[in-house]
């Protein structure tokens, strides 16, 4: 079965900083993946998704991650951190019709 | 476009009643899901639909029956709430490709006592 490790609950970065978070996936074949963010009592946005090709994908708001096989990691990259970043950070991994496998999530906390 | 809406917001519920929490979305997507967060957890899996007509279970469908009568609803019910379905509800929708977005709606926040 596939499954999703974020192996950090809670991060804090100071406003400016790069921030990266950790994605740790299971899946027997190439895995679908994505990153979805939760700002408070919204609903989940996706920022990028990667399926294939680049293993360096750009998604929305200047985030980018990096598919690596090796080490069977998703892991999300900012290189500066803006305080409209705080939200709650979720990796997910696509199990077959798009039925998706999410991690526990990383909640992200922006220092001044 | 609205996307997907959620009704309700939030709803507090007595032990053994049913509910139905609503989901209606306006991009024509095939595909369709619910899943609930609860802290510490993340979102899981409760059931989709591929298709109007279909529907399957998921990862924790005990307790939960969906419907798809036509393309755009998929509402999920409770046939008698217990406390443990106290959890935070969020219906989804992607075309029918697996490499298509899920679009999540704004989620139903749900207590039962």
């Amino acid at each position: 079965a596939q499954s999703v490790t974020q192996p950090d609950i809670h991060i804090t970065v100071s406003e400016g900083a790069s921030l990266e978070l950790r994605c740790n996936y299971s899946y027997g074949a190439t895995p679908y993946l994505f990153w979805y963010v939760q700002s408070p009592g919204q609903g989940l946005q996706l920022l990028l998704k990667y399926f294939s090709g680049d293993t360096l994908v750009q998604g929305i708001k200047g985030f980018e991650a990096e598919f690596k096989r090796s080490q069977s990691s998703f892991n999300l990259r900012k290189p500066s951190v803006h305080w409209s970043d705080a939200a709650e950070y979720f990796c997910a991994v696509g199990e077959g019709f798009q039925k998706l496998v999410f991690g526990t999530g990383t909640r992200l906390l922006v220092s001044p | 476009i609205a996307g997907i809406t959620q009704a309700p917001t939030s709803q507090i519920l007595a032990a053994g009643r049913r509910m139905t929490l609503r989901c209606t979305q306006d991009m024509r997507h095939n595909a369709m899901y619910w899943y609930r967060q609860d802290l510490g957890l993340g979102l899981r899996l409760i059931h989709y639909s591929n298709t109007a007509g279909t529907t399957g279970k998921g990862e924790v469908p005990d307790g939960y029956s969906v419907s798809r009568a036509n393309t755009d609803d998929f509402p999920l019910t409770l046939a008698s709430a217990v406390p443990s379905q106290t959890s935070v509800y969020f219906c989804a929708s992607s075309d029918s490709s697996s490499t298509d977005t899920q679009y999540f709606g704004p989620g139903t926040r749900l207590t039962v006592l």
